[in-house]
């Protein structure tokens, strides 16, 4: 079944180190998108493309950069990590499902501690 | 931006009864209204969805229902079961297939 992937599924690191959350799909989708999720604030944009050459800031951007390497590969990098970093990491893309909509699909989330 | 305000926070029902979750959005120009279920550990799935040329929309035992002059849509689940324990979010978007922002969720617990 075509799908939306992540790696890695854990990771804790320290403060002040790089890391990189790696996203993947198989729908054939254009559209992919990073979200955090912190317990009682639900799901926040973190950035989002539209195409291989469209990069857009979402509403928390800050200390955050992303790539997109592929139409199939959307990479988030946290260049300086912060303990205020801990949080479930998900990647998504959009496009037509079972349903007929044109609705967003999640990828399985990265639960990232910084220490 | 666009806000999106979610309430409850957490709802407690008795299996058999219904539940009813409330959003509120603030720009009047979103058109998209999703329903996303978290089961515990999983990603979110879209269960319903609903755009501003529709008033209600059903599916089994769910129904959404939005009143855009208000700027409200609401997730409604009759003879709730153990199995519809889960976070809720609703979300808010300019079109389907565009960004979306989402409320803060609703944890909905099913007690048998």
């Amino acid at each position: 079944d075509a799908d939306v992937t992540q790696t890695p599924r854990n990771r804790i690191t320290k403060t002040g180190k790089r890391i990189m959350l790696e996203c993947s799909q198989t729908k054939g989708h254009d559209r992919m998108y990073w979200y955090r999720q912190d317990p009682g604030l639900g799901l926040r944009l973190i950035y989002y493309s539209f195409d291989v050459k469209d990069i857009n800031k979402g509403e928390i951007s800050d200390g955050y950069s992303v790539s997109r390497q592929a139409q199939a590969k959307f990479s988030l990098s946290l260049e300086s990590a912060i303990p205020n970093q801990t949080a479930l990491y998900f990647c998504a893309t959009s496009g037509i499902g079972t349903s007929g909509s044109n609705e967003q699909f999640f990828g399985p989330g990265t639960r990232l501690t910084v220490l | 931006g666009e806000n999106v305000e979610q309430h409850p926070s957490t709802l407690s029902v008795q299996e058999g009864d219904s539940a009813v979750i409330k959003c509120t959005y603030s720009d009047s120009a979103s058109n998209y209204f999703p329903w996303y279920k978290q089961e515990l550990g999983k990603r979110p799935q879209l269960i319903i969805d609903i755009r501003s040329n529709v008033g209600e929309k059903k599916d089994q035992r769910i129904a959404v229902t939005l009143n855009k002059t208000a700027k409200h849509f609401s997730l409604h689940i009759t003879e709730t079961q153990p199995e519809d324990s889960a976070v809720y979010f609703c979300a808010a978007s300019l079109a389907a297939g565009n960004k979306l922002t989402f409320g803060g969720g609703t944890r909905v617990l099913v007690k048998p």
